[in-house]
């Protein structure tokens, strides 16, 4: 079964410092991975998406995430945090084919001024 | 900008009262999902359309909810009689088929069960 696993459910950084948000999956297959954004009383938004190419993906708005297949990661990362990056952030993996999106719990970003 | 139409945006309903969201996805794509997500929570797959089949339903409480994509497009998710606890945030998505590709979220239909 695949699952995915955000490994901070709340985390806080000061505004231009840097973030990291956590995110470990399994999977049987290679997976296709997903970091999405939801703003309050906003539709999910999506950030950037991994699909066996380059191992580094840039996305919107100055993010990145790394897959690493030894540690079975997919960490997001911002070098430096705006006050509009405030919201939810989800890490979603698909194992295969046209199987559904599976999301982790998410993780409540607040970047304080 | 093509999107994912979703109404009611909001829907107050009594417990034992019947309740139905509609769903319009952008056009083209032949996969339609309904995902549920309980407040402070992750999205959680009701229901995946490929075309006008279920593909999968496995998490669907088959005893109270009910989905149908008639002709390959829209959609409709019912649930009769509503509980309190399906108070809850109800998310259509569409997208492409294949491994890769994002689905595209609409707006969400907030539902409370009183």
């Amino acid at each position: 079964a695949q699952s995915v696993t955000q490994l901070d459910s709340h985390v806080s950084v000061s505004e231009g410092t840097p973030v990291l948000l956590r995110c470990n999956y399994s999977s049987s297959y290679s997976p296709s991975l997903f970091w999405y954004v939801q703003h309050p009383n906003k539709g999910l938004q999506l950030l950037l998406k991994y699909t066996s190419a380059a191992t580094l993906v840039k996305g919107i708005n100055g993010f990145e995430a790394e897959f690493k297949k030894s540690e079975t990661s997919f960490h997001l990362t911002k070098p430096s945090a705006h006050m509009s990056d405030a919201a939810e952030y989800f890490c979603v993996v698909r194992h295969s084919g046209n199987t559904p999106l599976v999301f982790g719990k998410g993780t409540r970003l607040s970047v304080i001024a | 900008e093509a999107e994912v139409a979703q109404s009611p945006r909001y829907k107050i309903t009594e417990k034992s009262q019947a309740v139905a969201f509609w769903c319009d996805p952008i056009s083209g794509h032949a996969t339609l999902y309904w995902y549920r997500q309980i407040l402070g929570q992750g999205p959680e797959l009701l229901v995946q359309f490929q075309d006008e089949s279920v593909v999968d339903d496995s998490q669907l409480p088959k005893d109270r909810f009910s989905a149908e994509r008639l002709k390959g497009v829209d959609s409709t998710l019912k649930i009769q009689p509503a509980e309190l606890g399906d108070s809850a945030m109800y998310l259509c998505a569409s997208s492409f088929p294949g491994q890769g590709t994002e689905a595209f979220f609409g707006q969400g239909t907030r539902l409370t069960v009183v």
